[in-house]
């Protein structure tokens, strides 16, 4: 399969604690985006890291990407119980195609 | 962020006919659309990648044939699921970007459902 994997599936947390989630791709790529989705709505937006860049912030997001491990990491600091969605990373292949691929996505619960 | 509008939201059509589902970037051009599908509690799943004024490079295992994607302008990609069946029930989304290095922004979604 082209798509990448997340791990963990699904994740339950405290309102308050670090959410670490993580995704390993299997192509050479142009860069990588992380989103958002509430069940059943369309995707928004977090973040992307461009393939020459190791590390992002923006609020209360962290992004790391390893091109060498084919790996990439989103931690949420500081959860809110409005952070419950899914999260998936998506890479952009470098090849002449430029698609997006998502992974499998990581299911988050935060309890208040 | 950018607004990409996906019309319709839901639409519940009989087996055998056709259906259309429209994707605008309203205010930016969009030289790449995707259409993806997506079943409860899994991912996206790329269909196919439409390059505006060019026809749609679609993945392995879509039928061409029968899920019809146009891309006529910078700002207006429709998929169209011929001779809908049961089993094309499902969440359809589509996504828009300027540039390979640019984010892609998403439509709201289509449940399509097949009875």
């Amino acid at each position: 399969s082209q798509q990448g994997e997340e791990d963990p599936q699904a994740l339950s947390i405290q309102e308050g604690e670090n959410a670490t989630m993580n995704c390993s791709y299997k192509t050479s790529i142009n860069n990588l985006q992380w989103y958002r989705q509430n069940s059943g709505r369309g995707l928004v937006h977090l973040i992307l890291i461009r393939s020459n860049e190791r590390e992002k912030h923006s609020g209360r997001l962290r992004v790391t990407l390893d091109t060498s491990k084919k790996s990439s990491s989103l931690l949420i600091t500081a959860s809110r119980a409005a952070d419950t969605a899914s999260y998936f990373c998506a890479t952009v292949w470098m090849d002449s195609s430029y698609k997006l691929i998502f992974g499998s996505g990581t299911r988050l619960l935060v309890r208040p | 962020g950018a607004v990409v509008s996906q019309h319709p939201s839901w639409v519940i059509c009989k087996s055998g006919t056709s259906v259309k589902i429209e994707c605008r970037s309203l205010d930016f051009q969009a030289t790449t659309m995707f259409w993806y599908r997506q079943f409860p509690k899994q991912s996206l799943m790329l269909m196919a990648t439409s390059n505006e004024g060019s026809k749609a490079t679609y993945e392995q295992g879509v039928e061409k044939d029968k899920f019809l994607i146009n891309h006529a302008s910078l700002t207006l990609s429709t998929l169209t699921v011929t001779s809908a069946h049961p089993e094309d029930s499902s969440f359809y989304i589509c996504s828009a970007r300027y540039g390979p290095n640019t984010e892609a922004f998403f439509g709201q979604g289509t449940r399509l459902t097949v009875v």
